[in-house]
Order: structure tokens, then sequence, then C-alpha cells
């Protein structure tokens, strides 16, 4: 069974300074997807970041890039330059062909001004 | 483009009564995907459709909980008789088959609270 763990249940970074959000999963496919979700206050589920497990190359999106290691199944989010806007659950999802998105439990990230 | 649409965004009710939540998904996405989101559970997948037939409904919780997709631009989500147990946030999303690195698009939820 497919599951993701995030195990930082809540974070917190200064304004400007860069943070970095954890998450492991377990597959044994070799071809799936990889996303990260922020939820804020509003609880819209807005998308930030999404990795192909087939492309070695690290996803970027602005300040918002992830280190994918796929051998060690571990897919991290890293914020540069944080932002007051930023605050939020972030959720790290796995998905493989076109089954369901499984979810981790999320992270709250604080972001001090 | 509109993104996905669920309605009511809140809906406050008495355990017992029946609840409908309605979803339209983005057209031309043949997937569709019921959610709940709870404090202690995080977010569960319910249920999901693919062109208007559902597909996996093993995270329905109980006989209480039914969902249906009559046509391909809406579905619903129906708890009767409802207890104070399933109040939560439902999501309902929806994604494109063909491109399966494709995202989710969910909607902005139905904050669901049973008295």
């Amino acid at each position: 069974a497919q599951t993701v763990t995030q195990s930082q249940p809540e974070m917190s970074v200064q304004e400007a300074e860069t943070v970095t959000l954890s998450c492991t999963y377990d597959t044994s496919e070799s071809d799936y997807y990889l996303f990260w979700y922020k939820q804020p206050p509003s609880r819209q589920m807005i998308l930030v970041i999404r990795q192909e497990a087939y492309k070695q190359q690290n996803a970027t999106e602005n300040r918002f890039s992830v280190n994918f290691q796929k051998a060690a199944k571990s897919f991290s989010l890293k914020i540069s330059d944080s932002q007051l806007g930023d605050a939020a659950m972030y959720f790290c999802a796995y998905r493989y062909n076109n089954n369901d998105m499984r979810f981790g439990a999320g992270t709250r990230l604080t972001v001090k001004p | 483009d509109a993104g996905v649409i669920q309605s009511p965004r809140h809906e406050v009710t008495e355990m017992g009564q029946e609840v409908t939540l309605r979803c339209k998904p983005i057209s031309g996405h043949d997937y569709l995907f019921w959610y709940r989101q709870t404090m202690m559970r995080g977010l569960e997948l319910l249920i999901y459709f693919n062109n208007n037939v559902p597909i996996d409904d093993s995270g329905m919780p109980e006989d209480r909980f039914s969902a249906k997709m009559p046509n391909a631009s809406f579905s619903t989500l129906k708890i009767q008789p409802s207890e104070p147990r399933d109040s939560a946030v439902y999501f309902c999303a929806s994604s494109l088959f063909r491109s399966v690195n494709q995202p989710q698009h969910f909607g902005d939820g139905t904050r669901l609270s049973i008295l």
C-alpha cells in the first residue's frame, strides 16, 4: 500500500528566510507522481509544485523547489524568501496511474514577521 | 476557466437529518473524487468516479453515506441519517484521465457541522 508521511506537524520560519518541509513515501512502483499542495486558512487546496518520478531533475516553481530523492523515497519542499502569505498547511501527495491521490497528514507552516 | 464548484459552503444541521453535498467538476474532467478532512484523520478519500461510474467506494465510512454522479457535470454526496461525528470539511476534486501527471483540482469544500 502506498503511504505518505510528513514527520513535521508544525514548522516555523522567519520572513525572508528559507524553510524545508519533509515528506517520505512508501511505494513499490517505479513510475508515479508527487505533489505539494498548500491549504491556507481559506481552506482551498492549491497546487504548489509537482514532480514526475521518472524525471531526475528537481521541479522548481519560483520560490518553491523540491529535493526529490527517489532511492530514499523522499520528496521535500523548500520555500525560499518566505512570505507572510506562505503561512498555511502543506500537504505532500502521491499518485500512481489514475488511482486516488494519497495525502500526508500535513505540516502547518507559520511565517513570523 | 471555472474551477470545481461545491455547494453549500457551510452546512449546519441537526443529528438525524439528511445532508446533501453537491459538486460540479471542471468541464472535460473525467475523474471525480470526494474527500473528507478532519483534524484527527486528515484527508481521506471517500469515493471516486471515472466517466460517471463509481470505481472505488472503499473509503465510504458507512451505509449512511452514498454518492452519485448522474452526469459528467454533477455529483452528490449524501449522508442519511447524519451524526455529529460526520462533522468535517468535505472536498470534491476532479482530474483528467489522459494527463496522469495532472493534479487533482479541488473545490473550496463544504464545512459540515452536525449538532
